[in-house]
C-alpha cells in the first residue's frame, strides 16, 4: 500500500490566494520530510528539507515567506503556498525519509493550478 | 514489476576507478533524468536527457541515453568520495504529459567509494 499521501491531489485557486497542501507518512514515523516542484525541463527541484519541531531547511532561491511549511508531527508536513500566482502553477511533490535508512518514499503528487 | 530498473543496486569502488551505473525501461524513455541523493538530503538534480544517442557531462559524470531510448547510463571517471551516495533515475514514460506528470523512478544504486 501507499507509505506516503499527499492531500489534494490537484487544487485550482485564484491569483492572490493561499493554498495548503498536506503530506502524511503512513507507514512509519517520518522524522525527515522534502518537498519537491516538478519543472518541465529539470524534472523534481528540492526545494526544503522539514524536520519534526524545527524550522525547515530552504533551498536556495526558494522564498521562505512564500512557500510555508510546517512539520508539526512525525507524520504531517504541510507546505502553503502563499499569495499564488499563475507562474506557481506547478506539481509538488514530498517524500518521506524514516531515518534509519536513507530511502525516500514519494507522495503521489499535487498538482497546483493558479487561476 | 519495475518500470524503471537499476544497476547494479549496491556498487562499492575503490577512489580513482571508473564505474558505470544503468537504468533500463521496457518502454520509451520520453526524458530521463539522473539525480544524487546523500543520506539525510534530498535529491540533487545531476542531467536530463531526452533525445536518442543524447550524451552529457558534467565535471566526471557523463550520463548518455541509447537510441532507442530505452536505456540509460551514467558514468563517472576517476571516483571521489564525493561520488558516494544513492543514485536515482527517473523518467517520463509518457509523450504527451513529458514534464507535466509525476516521474517514475528507478530502483536506485547506492555507490560506495573507498578511499
Amino acid at each position: 500500500g501507499a507509505v506516503v499521501s499527499q492531500h489534494p491531489s490537484w487544487v485550482i485557486c485564484k491569483s492572490g490566494t493561499s493554498v495548503k497542501i498536506e503530506c502524511r507518512s503512513l507507514d512509519f514515523q517520518a522524522t525527515t520530510m522534502f518537498w519537491y516542484r516538478q519543472f518541465p525541463k529539470q524534472s523534481l527541484m528540492l526545494m526544503a528539507t522539514s524536520n519534526e519541531g524545527s524550522k525547515a531547511t530552504y533551498e536556495q532561491g526558494v522564498e521562505k515567506d512564500k512557500f510555508l511549511i510546517n512539520h508539526a508531527s512525525l507524520t504531517l508536513s504541510t507546505l502553503t503556498v502563499t499569495s499564488a500566482h499563475p507562474e506557481d502553477s506547478s506539481f509538488y511533490i514530498c517524500s518521506v525519509s524514516r531515518g534509519d535508512t536513507d530511502t525516500q518514499y514519494f507522495g503521489p503528487g499535487t498538482r497546483l493550478t493558479v487561476l | 514489476s519495475q518500470e524503471l530498473e537499476q544497476s547494479p543496486q549496491s556498487l562499492i569502488v575503490q577512489e580513482g576507478k571508473n564505474l558505470t551505473i544503468n537504468c533500463t525501461s521496457s518502454k520509451t524513455l520520453y526524458g530521463l533524468y539522473w539525480y544524487k541523493q546523500k543520506y539525510g538530503e534530498g535529491l540533487i538534480f545531476l542531467m536530463m536527457l531526452q533525445k536518442g544517442g543524447e550524451e552529457k557531462s558534467h565535471e566526471k559524470i557523463t550520463a548518455k541515453l541509447d537510441e532507442k531510448k530505452q536505456q540509460s547510463s551514467l558514468h563517472i571517471t576517476a571516483s571521489q568520495p564525493s561520488h558516494a551516495g544513492i543514485y536515482l533515475c527517473g523518467a517520463d514514460l509518457s509523450l504527451s504529459n513529458f514534464g507535466n506528470e509525476k516521474l517514475t523512478f528507478g530502483t536506485g544504486t547506492r555507490l560506495t567509494i573507498i578511499p
